[in-house]
């Protein structure tokens, strides 16, 4: 199976901070990585697939990229609805993995 | 609207069975591919498995703590997707979400327990 890392597992920001967060595969895995989003009690969403194409009505403040084995999502600009968990998501082979999470919270 | 609704969780003992249900509506579920995803209390986001279209060839595909023990099966006509879990463990306590992105369900919980 592709491990998949994060870092950061926490980063403390504030609102207007530029936040950047790394995620790392055990082996190639191209461009097939995706970002998702998740708050508390809440379904994840989908933020970026293809390491960087941004998913339908996400804001512009996010981007992603990289390719390989090393990636990354950018926050240009922390709102205060980005307060949240982060996961990135290997698609390139199965069994799908998913990182640990790198969690945002309030500085 | 695109609708994904889990239901079927519950309390079952080590060893048990339980089976979940993802109904479907608002796209076209026959051609979609569906994972199941889950994540244990205070945890991170798992995944469990995937079914692809029957035009795809409708095979699935599992992460390797539950092959041999779950079955991803869909039920087109009905627009439900299913998650057959045996042989369950304290670790597969969780909450099971549905999906099929960028669209997500709820999440159904399972608690397995003695």
């Amino acid at each position: 199976d592709i491990q998949m890392t994060q870092s950061p597992s926490t980063l403390s920001a504030s609102v207007g901070d530029r936040v950047t967060i790394t995620c790392r595969a055990s082996q190639s895995i191209s461009r097939w990585l995706a970002w998702y989003q998740q708050k508390p009690g809440k379904a994840p969403k989908l933020l970026i697939y293809k390491a960087s194409s941004l998913e339908s009505g996400v804001p512009s403040r996010f981007s992603g990229s990289g390719s390989g084995t090393e990636f990354t999502l950018t926050i240009s600009s922390l709102q205060p609805d980005d307060f949240a968990t982060y996961y990135c998501q290997q698609y390139n082979s199965y069994p799908i993995t998913f990182g640990p999470g790198t969690k945002v919270d309030i500085k | 609207e695109v609708q994904l609704v889990e239901s079927g969780g519950g309390l079952v003992k080590p060893g048990g069975s339980l089976r979940l249900s993802c109904a479907a509506s608002g796209f076209t579920f026959s051609r979609a591919w569906m994972t199941w995803v889950r994540q244990a209390p205070g945890k991170g986001l798992e995944w469990v498995g995937r079914i692809k279209s029957k035009t795809d060839g409708g095979t699935t595909d599992y992460a390797t703590p539950v092959k041999g023990r779950f079955i991803i099966s869909r039920d087109d006509s009905e627009n439900t997707l299913y998650l057959q879990m045996n042989s369950l463990n304290s670790d597969d306590t969780g909450v099971y979400y549905c999906s099929s992105d960028p669209y997500w369900g709820q999440g159904t919980l399972v608690t397995v327990s003695s």
